[in-house]
């Protein structure tokens, strides 16, 4: 049973450009959360995707965008990348059918924009 | 808004010691999780230990306990008989359940050393 898959492991960017992230969640999972955790501090919440909706929004920019596909994986767009994105993204996956709540991760992206 | 606060940058431990992690956090909600996620060097997120608040016996998973005081919202996280491979980042974290909300505020992390 596949965990949580991301692609690509590490992404150099420039500033400016555009930068898209792909996830796979653990089979059986219908909801996908994005996360970003910058160097030495915990993850932040960005979005998650629920029946290919944005169901909850966290405290990030329109430039930050996100898709969910029927079968249940995820898209992450970042737009006119600023050096302060780069990051390590983490993608969580877990069921609204599931008798708890858990979150699995994805062992996330490393982003760097120059 | 919520709030999860980690007081230990770093921490160390001899092995086969014990080893306690601090987590404060601050919400008006009475009904929520609590959460502590281990994230090793090779930077995949691994749940150690989940607590319901509206549960007064402390979770317990093999080795790892915690202690969890609701009125202190304190929630801390207990590591016996420590291993190398306990070496990681440690996170707290909370949720309010629901509506099929899944939505984690982490705090910044202890980064423990198990030292042989």
């Amino acid at each position: 049973d596949a965990g949580v898959t991301q692609s690509p492991t590490h992404l150099i960017k420039t500033r400016g450009q555009q930068v898209t992230l792909r996830c796979s969640p653990k089979s059986g999972h219908d909801t996908v959360s994005w996360y970003q955790q910058a160097l030495g501090q915990g993850p932040q919440f960005i979005f998650q995707y629920y029946e290919e909706e944005e169901r909850q929004r966290g405290n990030f920019p329109d430039r930050f965008s996100g898709h969910q596909f029927p079968n249940y994986s995820s898209e992450l767009n970042v737009n006119a990348l600023l050096l302060g994105d780069s990051a390590l993204y983490l993608c969580a996956s877990s069921s609204t059918h599931a008798m708890d709540d858990e979150q699995y991760f994805g062992p996330g992206t490393r982003l760097t924009v120059t | 808004a919520q709030t999860v606060t980690q007081s230990q940058p770093e921490m160390s431990v001899q092995e086969a010691e014990t080893v306690t992690l601090s987590c404060t956090y601050d919400t008006s909600e009475n009904n929520y999780y609590l959460f502590w996620y281990k994230q090793p060097p090779s930077r995949q997120m691994i749940l150690v230990i989940r607590q319901e608040a509206y549960k007064q016996q402390n979770a317990t998973e093999n080795r790892f306990s915690v202690n969890f005081q609701k009125a202190a919202k304190s929630f801390s996280l207990k590591i016996s008989d420590s291993q190398l491979g306990d070496t990681a980042m440690y996170f707290c974290a909370f949720m309010i359940p629901g509506a099929g909300s899944y939505q984690l505020t982490f705090g910044k992390g202890t980064k423990l050393s198990v030292i042989p």
